[in-house]
This record gives structure tokens, sequence and C-alpha cells, in this order.
């Protein structure tokens, strides 16, 4: 098993739907965890880092399941210019080496 | 403040020549990682360095590959021999220490690879 999976995608909806991530991690002693978003030819970006209780900014919710090993990302009133790739991130237990999912791709269209 | 800044941010080399790539992390941050991404993959840890620490170098694909950081600071990624699978984004990330934890990394904008 992978240390982080994530369904590569894409997913393509229109412009306004909500959108949900699931990405799950095999370390279960994994402490920190994130969402980046790469753009085509650029390099990653932090999204948002998720936090035990759950966070939100703005469109954005993130949420963590510690029992079920996942992490999910809520994409509200999605933008075309949400469309991008989507990386999970988790730092695995016993390790300071942030490990990347390999993405999950999403396509706003009009 | 200035991010993570890497250099070159192309680079075209013929096979078998050696290349080097270089990082300037985010000034205070002590943790450095170098990551590779070929087309349409995801990223592939290669080497972390953590202060004045022994490096992390477990994700080196082989021993062409190797790096440095002098002074704490400015890291150096150098490929000998280059070969036409090297080809990739070269990125590099820095963060710094809270506690026992890493916070979130922050990436520089790539070198871009190409081995003719």
């Amino acid at each position: 098993r992978k240390e982080v999976e994530q369904d590569p995608g894409p997913f393509n909806v229109p412009e306004g739907a909500t959108v949900a991530f699931n990405c799950t991690y095999s370390n279960s002693a994994s402490q920190s965890f994130f969402w980046y978003r790469q753009d085509c030819r650029k390099e990653p970006k932090l999204l948002m880092s998720v936090y035990s209780s759950g966070n939100e900014d703005g469109r954005f919710t993130a949420q963590l399941n510690r029992a079920s090993q996942y992490i999910s990302l809520l994409i509200r009133d999605s933008k075309l210019s949400d469309s991008a790739t989507y990386l999970c991130v988790v730092n695995p237990g016993g390790s300071y080496i942030p490990t990347f999912g390999r993405g999950t791709s999403l396509i706003v269209h009009p | 403040g200035a991010g993570v800044s890497q250099s070159p941010s192309n680079k075209v080399t013929e096979k078998g020549k050696d290349v080097e790539l270089r990082c300037d992390p985010i000034s205070g941050h002590t943790a450095l990682y170098w990551y590779r991404q070929s087309l349409g993959q995801g990223l592939e840890f290669l080497i972390y360095f953590q202060g004045n620490s022994a490096p992390d170098k477990s994700g080196l694909p082989s021993d062409r590959f190797s790096a440095e950081r002098t002074g704490g600071s400015v890291s150096t990624l150098t490929i000998q021999r280059t070969q036409q699978e090297d080809s990739a984004v070269y990125l590099c990330a820095s963060s710094y220490r809270s506690g026992r934890l890493n916070t979130e990394a922050f990436f520089g904008q790539g070198t871009r690879l190409t081995v003719v």
C-alpha cells in the first residue's frame, strides 16, 4: 500500500458545483497534514493545513479522520480558477519528510 | 520577504555531462528538501537537510546524485554523467522546525532539466 493515495481523477465539474476529494494515508502515527495546489508547469503551493478539528478557509474545507486514516478537501461554489491538481501531503510518523500523493486533477468548466 | 529561489530555471545539457542545481531557501528555515517531478508524475523525494544534522539521502536514485548544503543555507544538487531519464523538474522546498514537527514546506519555482 502506498503511503499516500489519491484518486487521480480528473474530476470534471461545472462552475458553482461542490466537489470533494479524499486522500488516504498508511502510517497511523502521521502528525501533519496539508493540501497543496499545483497549476500546470508550476510549483506546488500550500492551500491549507489540516487540523484535527477540521478547518475552513472561504470556499475550502479540510477534514481529518484519524480513525479511518484519511483527509478530505471540500470545495464549494467552484470557480474556473480552481482548475488545478490538488496534492495531499502527509508527514509520516517518525519522519520529517513530507510525503506527497500523486494528486487529484480538477477541471472546472463553464 | 523572499521565497525559495532556484537557479537556473531551465537547463538543457548533453547526456554524460554534469549539472549543478542551486537552491536558496527562505531565511531562517532550517529544513531543506529536494524533490523531482517527471512529466505527469508525482513528487519524488530525493534528499532532506535539517540544520547541521547529517542529511537523509534515502531518496537519491543513484550514486550519480549528490547534494550539499553550505552554512545551513544554500544547497546544491549535483547530477554527474547525466542520463535522459534524469530529465525532470527538480524542486527545492524549505520549512522550519516547530517543536517536534516541521511546518509546511514552501517551494521554489523549480529547475526544468532536459538531457539530450
